[in-house]
């Protein structure tokens, strides 16, 4: 079936140990996004990729970055994650911007820990 | 600054009741509304999307409307199950393309 997956679903790092999340997709859309949730919270949008062009949402930490190396692939990269940068990470994809295309499907997730 | 407000933020029904949860928004200019599913502790399963130049949209039990004039969109569940026990979100897509979340309606459906 085509789908969004996250790897790992659940990650155990360090305070201040770089840490990187994994998503990739096989719906060969166009738009990859990345969400910050934390508890009994909305999903917040942290920057999405339209094809290789990146997009930065302007309230998002310049501790976190993103990659993304082809059309199927995306990283989330925390440089010096914190206590604060505990939640879950949520990936989601969209074949355009506008209109229908632009209805998002999600991943599981990934569930960061920062000890 | 837009936003996106859910009423109630849990909501507690015995098993086979219809219920409406209700989403509000402040921005009249969006591009399309989605209602989510999001089971604990798993990602987000879209549910419905309804375009803002359509009213409603509907999937099997499932009933979502649209009202961009007051800025209200529904979501009508028929013959509730316990099966349908989630955190429902609503976001609508702003013009920057940005998805702009609602808190959720925690729904419990008592067998």
């Amino acid at each position: 079936d085509a789908m969004v997956i996250q790897n790992p679903r659940y990650q155990v790092t360090q305070f201040g140990k770089p840490v990187t999340l994994s998503c990739s997709q096989t719906l060969n859309h166009n738009v990859m996004y990345w969400y910050q949730q934390k508890s009994s919270q909305a999903p917040k949008l942290l920057f999405h990729y339209y094809d290789k062009d990146f997009n930065n949402e302007a309230d998002t930490p310049d501790n976190f970055q993103s990659r993304r190396p082809n059309t199927s692939f995306c990283f989330l990269d925390i440089r010096s994650p914190g206590l604060g940068d505990a939640a879950m990470y949520l990936c989601a994809t969209s074949r355009g911007l506008a209109g229908g295309s632009s209805e998002q499907y999600f991943g599981p997730g990934t569930r960061l820990t920062v000890t | 600054k837009q936003e996106v407000t859910q009423i109630p933020a849990a909501l507690s029904v015995p098993e086979g009741e219809n219920l409406v949860l209700n989403c509000s928004f402040t921005d009249s200019a969006i591009y399309n509304l989605q209602w989510f599913r999001q089971d604990p502790g798993k990602g987000l399963t879209s549910l419905l999307l309804i375009q803002s130049s359509q009213r409603e949209q509907t999937s099997g039990r499932l009933n979502a409307s649209l009202d961009k004039s007051s800025g209200r969109s529904t979501l009508y569940i028929a013959a509730s199950q316990p099966g349908d026990s989630a955190t429902y979100l609503c976001a609508h897509r702003s013009n920057t393309g940005k998805l702009i979340f609602g808190q959720g309606t925690t729904l419990q459906v008592k067998p």
